[in-house]
């Protein structure tokens, strides 16, 4: 059974700050990783996604992989109160065909 | 484009009825997902889909069939409800060719069987 564990939060950051949220995964042949952000009430959608060990920036949003340790996080740096948001860890399969979704971190991010 | 539609957005079953959640994409993607959310939880895969005719189970089909005669619907059909369902139902589609795991979503369907 794939595993997805994430802190469900909530992480509370004051405006402007760095936000760490953080994920490990229990397969150790996941490939892909993908960090979600849901509103609430809303669907979700993909802000970053990373294959490789390191970190990866877009924006204010950087991503970084620890295949040895099964971790990977998101920061998201001058974090803004839109931030304010359910952030979704997931795994890709080899084949790329499905995710395994964590739990998900509520980031309250306060003027 | 209209991405991803559900139909319908809310509805409230009572134990022991049917019912077919609708999805339909215009994105032209080979993969579809139909997801479970329950609240505060992440996302729960039911079925999927990696072209027309073929389907294969998730990590929570019990209860649930899915058809795909078309590459733009995957409806998802609910037999014998009951409260153990009671979650908001989420659609994704995803290309088959380079940004797997990019999985573009519906709007989602509130049930509740009481």
């Amino acid at each position: 059974q794939k595993e997805v564990e994430q802190n469900s939060g909530p992480l509370s950051v004051p405006e402007g700050a760095i936000a760490s949220l953080n994920c490990t995964y229990s397969d150790r042949g996941s490939q892909s990783f993908f960090w979600y952000r849901q509103y609430s009430g809303k669907s979700p959608e993909l802000i970053m996604f990373i294959y490789s060990n390191g970190d990866k920036e877009d924006g204010r949003f950087t991503a970084q992989l620890n295949k040895a340790s099964q971790y990977v996080s998101l920061l998201i740096r001058d974090s803004q109160p839109s931030d304010s948001a359910t952030y979704l860890c997931a795994t890709g399969d080899n084949a790329g065909n499905m995710l395994t979704f964590g739990g998900g971190t509520r980031l309250m991010v306060k003027p | 484009n209209a991405g991803v539609t559900q139909t319908p957005k809310f509805r409230i079953l009572k134990i022991g009825q049917s019912m077919t959640l609708q999805c339909t994409q215009d994105m032209n993607h080979n993969y579809m997902y139909w997801y479970r959310q329950d609240p505060g939880m992440g996302l729960k895969l039911i079925y999927y889909s990696v072209g027309a005719g073929i389907t294969d189970k998730g990590e929570v089909p019990n209860g649930y069939n899915v058809s795909r005669s078309t590459t733009e619907d995957f409806p998802l059909r609910l037999e014998l409800a009951a409260p153990s369902q009671t979650s908001v139902y989420f659609c994704a589609c995803q290309t088959s060719g380079g940004a797997r795991g990019e999985q573009y979503f519906g709007p989602g369907t509130r049930l509740t069987v009481t």
